[in-house]
């Protein structure tokens, strides 16, 4: 099974920063840390990956720890959209495919 | 660019029936792996295949359940002599390779099958 530790949830304030953390301590040199999410009824969407440097897009951004043992998701400034299930996976670990675990779920408060 | 299409959305069957879930993965999209959501679960990995092959059915049950990926077409789920414990949502995600350097797996919106 996955390999990756992530709280069951976490709550939020709408417009404040999140940080979503993640421990892979038995990560591999070669494995990528993924992050997906799953909003409710919906199909898994690609959030962010990285390797061993931090990592921005207009989604979010992903800091990895220097022992790369564990990252932290960074969701900016939290919507109400962002309420979701959130997964750390390292892409590889597997194969080609995707392991999930079974995430952070993500609530966001107006 | 059209994005992963999976259909039906919703499908149900009784128990006995055969299901087929068909998914188009993404254009120049050659890989396509299949999940299965049970009420209230996580997503379970099924199968991995690319065209005309299957590389790694290692979640995929060992009876009534194959999937196939033609050289033409949608790639196929189908589930023989369904049982409610079928029920569940499936969904199809697609990759343009199996590089170390590729990004993201794109999924689609799921099919939900319910066997009554």
């Amino acid at each position: 099974d996955a390999k990756t530790t992530q709280p069951n949830s976490m709550e939020s304030n709408e417009e404040e920063p999140v940080h979503l953390p993640c421990n892979h301590s038995t990560i591999s040199g070669t494995d990528y840390i993924h992050w997906y999410r799953q909003l409710p009824s919906q199909g898994p969407e690609y959030v962010i990956h990285g390797l061993t440097s931090n990592v921005n897009n207009r989604m979010a951004s992903l800091a990895i720890a220097e022992d790369r043992k564990s990252s932290t998701l960074i969701l900016h400034r939290a919507t109400l959209r962002d309420a979701a299930v959130y997964y750390c996976i390292l892409r590889f670990e597997y194969g080609n495919k995707l392991v999930f675990g079974a995430g952070t779920i993500l609530r966001v408060k107006s | 660019n059209a994005g992963v299409m999976q259909n039906p959305r919703h499908l149900v069957r009784r128990r006995g029936q055969e299901a087929r879930l068909r998914c188009s993965p993404m254009k120049g999209h050659s890989h396509v792996y299949w999940y299965r959501q049970l009420p209230e679960e996580g997503l379970k990995f099924m199968v991995y295949l690319q065209k005309e092959n299957i590389i790694d059915e290692s979640g995929m049950p060992k009876e009534r359940f194959s999937a196939e990926f033609p050289k033409e077409g949608p790639s196929i789920l189908r589930i023989q002599q369904v049982v409610r414990g079928d029920s569940a949502a499936y969904f199809c995600a697609s990759s343009p390779s199996a590089s170390r350097d590729t990004g993201e797996l794109f999924f689609g919106e799921g099919s939900r099958l319910t066997v009554l």
